[in-house]
């Protein structure tokens, strides 16, 4: 059974830091690109940003470009999210996402139960 | 960026009724547009790819259709578990884009 669990959510001041990281299991997680997409309290989805399976491609949200470092260690199965220079508008529920891909794209067919990143004084 | 417009942002409707979700993108996605289903509390649903392409696990009554700017999400009869927000999202262009979401509830 596939399964992404983040963890490292929590309440951080404005100007702080926070690690995000979304264990995998169930899958080669080796073989797959992985995103991080967040949804602000009562907000849509946003997506934040992206890596390809052996990290030969990243890619960031203009929001958050700077700011957030994506990595992996396909070794351990984990996927992170160093996130620097907090802001309020970063507090959000922080989703890991695997992507499959078909004939031309990439889609999230599986998705974490998600870390709740709180940026308050 | 693309940005995606879903219509309408709430729609009232009782179980056994149709729904009909629409998608309109800025430009050109091809068919390369997904959507999801959102409970509250819960992670999102991947429900169709590529348009019209039901995800593994995912009902028959849910079906999609479109191309270029236009898409449609039908649920052909509602269940009381399909009540929940819906989104739209392109992979066409970086960086991928996801509408405002529909809101599915029950009249």
């Amino acid at each position: 059974e596939v399964q992404l669990v983040e963890s490292g959510g929590g309440l951080v001041q404005p100007g702080g830091s926070l690690r995000l990281s979304c264990a995998a299991s169930g899958f080669s997680f080796s073989s797959y690109s992985m995103n991080w997409v967040r949804q602000a309290p009562g907000k849509g989805l946003e997506w934040v940003s992206y890596i390809t399976s052996s990290s030969s491609t990243i890619s960031y949200a203009d929001s958050v470009k700077g700011r957030f470092t994506i990595s992996r260690d396909n070794a351990k199965n984990s996927l992170y999210l160093q996130m620097n220079s907090l802001r309020a508008e970063d507090t959000a529920v922080y989703y890991c996402a695997r992507d499959f891909y078909t004939l031309g794209s990439y889609y999230s067919d599986y998705w974490g139960q998600g870390t709740l990143v709180t940026v308050s004084s | 960026e693309i940005v995606l417009t879903q219509s309408p942002a709430t729609l009232s409707l009782s179980p056994g009724e149709r729904a009909t979700l629409s998608c309109r993108a800025s430009q050109s996605v091809s068919t390369y547009l997904a959507w999801y289903q959102q409970k509250p509390g819960q992670a999102p649903r991947l429900l169709i790819y590529d348009a019209s392409n039901r995800a593994t696990g995912i009902p028959a009554r849910f079906s999609g259709s479109g191309s270029g700017t236009d898409f449609t999400l039908t649920i052909s009869s509602l269940e009381p578990e399909d009540f929940a927000v819906y989104y739209c999202q392109q992979r066409s262009n970086w960086p991928q884009t996801f509408g405002q979401g529909t809101k599915v509830e029950i009249k």
